[in-house]
């Protein structure tokens, strides 16, 4: 059970808005430490998407975008694509548990 | 840009030690500022952090594995490691290499990753 509470699957037609939410605790969210998202395309390696809450690396579209409030964390994407059929993760760090945590995941499907 | 590649045996037996070795080429581990990770995930699953070291030297594991786990660094052939004793079935997962550091302090380097089958 990951620390970092993700949905499992979210879902969007082309062109929609869709976000995927990352809820944690007072022991990392709520403490204070950046969030940061990644995609994982079918059978490859995590990309970075999102650093420090709300930062894209070059190269990233601005259609992705993340906040953070309080415990919890949140990666939008406008303009849902094809392309974008993937699964997200949000990490931080846990001062309780003394380790960069991920959450567990978000099955996105473009329908 | 720096790239990773991750190497190693990709079956091992139950109670053996895993051993794998990241090669960064593109850049320096010596040039310092970054973190060196190892990152797996079981079939299907999540991702896990396993640790980090840095060119010093210094290393932080996830006190979940900090028990079995090794990671030690070769600045002459700018290459890390990870060593994990005593496996088992579940430690069956992909294992990747990153790296994180810098301004953005999140994995924005990583590996291809390689697949462990832990099986007798």
């Amino acid at each position: 059970q990951s620390v970092l509470t993700q949905p499992p699957s979210v879902s969007g037609a082309p062109g929609q808005r869709v976000t995927i939410s990352c809820t944690g605790s007072s022991s990392n969210i709520g403490a204070g430490y950046d969030v940061h998202w990644y995609q994982q395309l079918p059978g490859t390696a995590p990309k970075l998407l999102i650093y420090g809450n709300s930062n894209r690396p070059s190269g990233v579209p601005d259609r992705f975008s993340g906040s953070k409030s309080g415990t919890s964390a949140s990666l939008a994407i406008t303009g849902l694509q094809a392309e974008d059929e993937a699964d997200y993760y949000c990490q931080s760090y846990d001062s309780s548990l003394s380790a960069r945590v991920f959450g567990g995941g978000t099955k996105l499907t473009v329908l | 840009q720096v790239q990773l590649q991750e190497s190693g045996p990709g079956l091992v037996k139950p109670s053996q030690t895993l051993s794998l070795t990241c090669t960064v080429s593109g850049g320096s581990i010596s040039s310092g500022g970054y973190y060196w990770s190892w990152i797996r995930q079981h079939p299907g699953k999540g991702l896990e952090w396993i640790g980090y070291i840095y060119y010093s030297g210094s290393t932080y594991y996830n006190p979940s594995l900090k028990s079995r786990v090794t990671i030690s660094v070769d600045t002459s052939k700018n290459q890390f490691s990870l060593k994990l004793s005593s496996v088992t079935a579940a430690d069956t997962a992909v294992y990747y290499c990153s790296g994180s550091g810098g301004a953005k302090n999140a994995f924005d380097i990583w590996g291809q990753g390689t697949m462990v089958t832990v099986s007798s």
